[in-house]
């Protein structure tokens, strides 16, 4: 079974702050996805990116950096320099192979006051 | 851009109606989903449909059942609403694969009263 534990429920820092977001997750398929979302207050989920099982090299974009540690099965994602727009709830899910869905966490909710 | 379109953005129901949640893609994808948002919950998914006219259940499809006549759009259906469904359902789709995201509508918040 696949399982995604997104421990922090809620998380406040103030702005300029960096925050950290964990991700644990449970699977006994060698071949599989992770995957961030973020939604706004707008409701939508919006993709923010996937790693898959073989590559734990860890990744940046621009303020985002997220960490894929196999031996912790932890697919961390961190915000540098936080600002008021970053407020949102963050998911995290898992993909594995033969099969069509997407399992997901319960999510953090991300608030970053000015 | 890949817009996936639920009917609705709120509705209100009473209990015992029949209800029936409609989501389109515009993007062709093979792979369409239901999934309801709880607090501390997250998402869960109800149904999925990889091919039209095919389903399949996933982790709480009790109470609900869908339709895919058309590659494009996915219904989901509660067959008699119940106020423990009062939640935000979310669709979602994507292309085949295991390295492919999902896109999200903007979801239907459901109030069965």
């Amino acid at each position: 079974a696949q399982k995604v534990t997104q421990a922090q429920t809620e998380i406040s820092v103030v702005e300029k702050e960096d925050v950290t977001l964990d991700c644990v997750y449970e699977t006994r398929d060698t071949t599989y996805y992770l995957f961030w979302y973020k939604q706004p207050p707008s409701g939508e989920l919006v993709f923010l990116i996937r790693r898959n099982s073989f590559d734990e090299q860890n990744e940046i974009s621009g303020r985002y950096s997220w960490n894929f540690q196999k031996s912790t099965s932890s697919f961390n994602f961190t915000i540098t320099a936080s600002q008021v727009v970053d407020s949102a709830v963050y998911f995290c899910a898992l993909k594995v192979s033969n099969n069509n869905d997407m399992r997901f966490g319960a999510g953090t909710r991300l608030t970053v006051k000015p | 851009d890949v817009k996936v379109t639920q009917s609705s953005r709120y509705l209100v129901k009473r209990t015992g109606e029949k209800v029936f949640l409609e989501c389109v893609q515009d993007m062709d994808h093979e792979n369409m989903f239901w999934y309801r948002q709880d607090p501390g919950l997250g998402l869960r998914l109800i149904y999925f449909s990889y091919d039209v006219k095919m389903k399949e259940k996933g982790d709480i499809p009790e109470g609900y059942s869908v339709s895919r006549e058309k590659k494009e759009r996915f219904s989901l259906i509660l067959e008699s609403a119940s106020t423990n469904q009062t939640s935000m359902y979310l669709c979602a789709s994507s292309v085949g694969g295991l390295n492919t995201e999902a896109f999200f509508g903007q979801g239907t918040r459901l109030t069965v009263v």
